[in-house]
């Protein structure tokens, strides 16, 4: 398979569950990101890891948990989260981070409703 | 600061006509700017992308876009519109990995 991927791509969850969001890219990239994308809203960058490692996180609050256990995985583990954290969540790669922008390419995400 | 705004949330063209979804940005030094493409229950595509080269840039699918810095604009353009074409637009600027803007998005629509 090629190119970014995203599993599950719908999710439905109470406000007392726990669940994990994963992607994974085959193209050889070593930065990952984890967008949210809301209604009628613009898309918001929530993490960004390069080689591993997390460069940024957007004030994001620690309901979310990312974890990039190697440069082709990342992970979004939820746990308590609110209703208006229903949104269509994102991932992408790209072959680096540095000043020079990367295109970067993305999966086809995960629509998340919570209950 | 940066920021992006997309003058139009929402275009609607004839199919076989010129489209034009306009960006303008704000920025303190030169940035990059990109346009990227969402259909339908997908992610993002890059369609274009402009990083200090030629202020013309041709993307994919025969849309172009043309920075203008004395407009601090980067508006997108398609000599004639195809059903396919009908997406969601977002005009991105970029600085830095924690510095990626993307505007609120353009929904185009095409009339057949």
């Amino acid at each position: 398979e090629t190119g970014v991927t995203q599993t599950p791509r719908h999710l439905v969850m109470g406000m007392t569950n726990k669940k994990s969001l994963k992607c994974e890219q085959h193209l050889g990239h070593n930065a990952m990101y984890w967008y949210k994308q809301s209604a009628k809203k613009p898309l918001e960058l929530m993490f960004v890891y390069s080689l591993e490692e997390r460069v940024e996180n957007n004030s994001v609050p620690s309901r979310f948990s990312p974890e990039c256990p190697n440069s082709s995985h990342l992970f979004l583990h939820l746990h308590t989260l609110q209703p208006e954290d229903s949104a269509l969540y994102l991932c992408a790669s790209s072959p680096a981070t540095g000043e020079s922008y990367n295109e970067q390419f993305f999966g086809p995400g995960t629509r998340l409703t919570v209950l | 600061a940066q920021s992006v705004t997309q003058l139009d949330s929402h275009v609607s063209v004839s199919e076989g006509t010129p489209v034009l979804l306009r960006c303008n940005y704000s920025s303190s030094y030169s940035p990059s700017l990109f346009w990227y493409v969402q259909h339908p229950n997908k992610g993002l595509q890059l369609l274009l992308k402009y990083t200090s080269a030629a202020t013309l840039v041709k993307g994919i699918n025969g849309f172009e876009a043309e920075f203008k810095k004395s407009e601090t604009s980067f508006h997108l353009t398609k000599p004639s519109a195809h059903m396919s074409d009908a997406a969601e637009y977002f005009c991105v600027v970029y600085s830095s990995a924690s510095k990626i803007i993307f505007g609120s998005g353009t929904r185009l629509s095409i009339r057949p």
